[in-house]
């Protein structure tokens, strides 16, 4: 695709349910991140794929947390559980190469998850 | 662990004048750096990429400059408009794992 899409834009769900957001990285993009942002507050980092592989997942607030990514394309994070506290603007991001060659990343849109 | 830290964390100006924000880094193996925009209730765009073996780049009226060594970088936004109004971050990708990591932000605002 022409950018980086994240489904579905918004979501509002009850706590203790589970959510799954998804994203399409640009084709042909190898480095996948995703990122979580509350309102008011900077982006912390959760996870970052290199093709199908997680180098590094410390970001991962809790084991509610978990995230796939197929190949080197779509990625789904996937909150269980859902809290108040996991109300936030997750934003995901792909380049060409991530790592000792980084490349430019570009952003999609995000989604806003409330819940409620 | 690498740290990213922008100052200042807000900045207002009247329209053109020419501005500075600055972005420090405390680990000074980075493979790049990466500028953003990030406008009320959207995504990121990507403003300029500075790899770890470049001095600054340029794009229209904004140039970046990287000190590696000093673990520094600013972003120059000259004759500034109040369409730049918006939170501008910084980025740096290395360590052992090839993160993105980010400061928390400037927020510009311009004033006509």
């Amino acid at each position: 695709g022409a950018g980086v899409s994240q489904s579905p834009s918004n979501k509002v769900t009850e706590k203790g349910k589970d959510v799954e957001l998804r994203c399409d990285p640009i084709s042909g993009h190898t480095a996948l991140y995703w990122y979580r942002q509350r309102l008011g507050q900077g982006l912390e980092f959760l996870i970052y794929f290199q093709g199908n592989s997680a180098p590094d997942k410390s970001g991962l607030p809790s084991d509610r947390f978990s995230a796939e990514r197929t190949g080197e394309s779509v990625s789904t994070l996937t909150i269980q559980r859902t809290q108040q506290e996991d109300s936030a603007v997750y934003l995901c991001a792909s380049s060409l190469v991530g790592g000792y060659s980084g490349t430019e990343a570009f952003f999609g849109q995000g989604t806003r998850l409330t819940v409620v | 662990k690498q740290e990213v830290t922008q100052i200042p964390a807000a900045l207002s100006v009247p329209e053109g004048e020419n501005l500075v924000l600055n972005c420090s880094f405390t680990d000074s193996a980075i493979y790049n750096l990466q500028w953003f925009r990030q406008d009320p209730g959207k995504g990121l765009t990507s403003l300029l990429l500075i790899q770890s073996s470049q001095r600054e780049q340029t794009s229209g009226r904004l140039n970046a400059s990287l000190d590696k060594s000093s673990g520094r970088s600013t972003l120059y936004i000259a004759a500034s408009q109040p369409g730049d109004s918006a939170t501008y971050l910084c980025a740096v990708t290395g360590g052992s794992q090839g993160n993105l990591i980010f400061g928390k932000g400037t927020k510009l605002s311009v004033k006509p």
